[in-house]
């Protein structure tokens, strides 16, 4: 069975960091991309980050980019986001989730997400 | 980037009624849309993958279409389960980006 567990989530102030983990199990972890999705309280979806499965490559919207780097750890079967810089909109639910093994693939499985709070 | 439009943003309906919620791409995705059923407090669940094909264990009441830039999510016969958050996501090219949202309620 795929599972995807979160961590790392709190509150944290503006301007401050916080790094976010997604431990996988249930799969062969270093065959998919894997991504991270958010959602603000009582809003949509947004996509915040994609990686190969090597790491080598990375995609990001506008709105993280230069801010949030995704990362893998394939012999931990661990993902993870490192936020920096953060600001009042990031506050979110934070989702990991797994992709396919392509580049352009869609997301199959989801973890329960986890919260990031950044208020003052 | 792709913009998702997403109609309606909320409906309510009654148990057994047909229920249709559509996304309108600004740009050619393809069939390279999946919706995405989420109810309070839990993560999102894909129903219909490449627009018209039905994920693992999801009941055959629901079907995705597509009709050009437009694509659609139909439940034939609504069930007291079925009432949740609907979401449609565009994997054709990065920003991949998402509607706004569906709120289905029940009447």
């Amino acid at each position: 069975e795929v599972q995807l567990v979160e961590s790392g989530g709190g509150l944290v102030q503006p301007g401050r960091s916080l790094k976010l983990s997604c431990a996988a199990s249930g799969f062969t972890f270093s065959n998919y991309y894997m991504a991270w999705v958010r959602q603000a309280p009582k809003k949509g979806l947004e996509w915040v980050a994609t990686i190969s499965t090597s790491g080598s490559r990375t995609y990001y919207p506008d709105s993280v980019k230069g801010r949030f780097t995704i990362s893998r750890d394939n012999a931990k079967s661990s993902l993870y986001l490192q936020m920096n810089s953060l600001k009042s909109e990031d506050t979110a639910t934070y989702y990991c989730a797994r992709a396919g093994v392509a580049a352009i693939s869609w997301f199959a499985y989801w973890g329960q997400g986890t919260l990031v709070t950044v208020s003052s | 980037d792709i913009q998702m439009t997403q109609s309606p943003s909320s409906m309510s309906a009654s148990l057994g009624d047909r229920v249709t919620i559509t996304c309108q791409a600004s740009q050619d995705i393809g069939n390279n849309l999946i919706w995405f059923q989420q109810k309070p407090g839990k993560s999102p669940r894909p129903m219909i993958y490449y627009a018209t094909n039905l994920a693992n264990g999801v009941p055959s009441r629901f079907s995705g279409s597509r009709s050009g830039s437009d694509y659609s999510l139909t439940i034939s016969s609504l069930e007291s389960e079925d009432m949740a958050d609907y979401h449609c996501l565009q994997y054709k090219q990065y920003p991949y980006t998402f509607g706004a949202g569906t709120k289905l309620e029940l009447k």
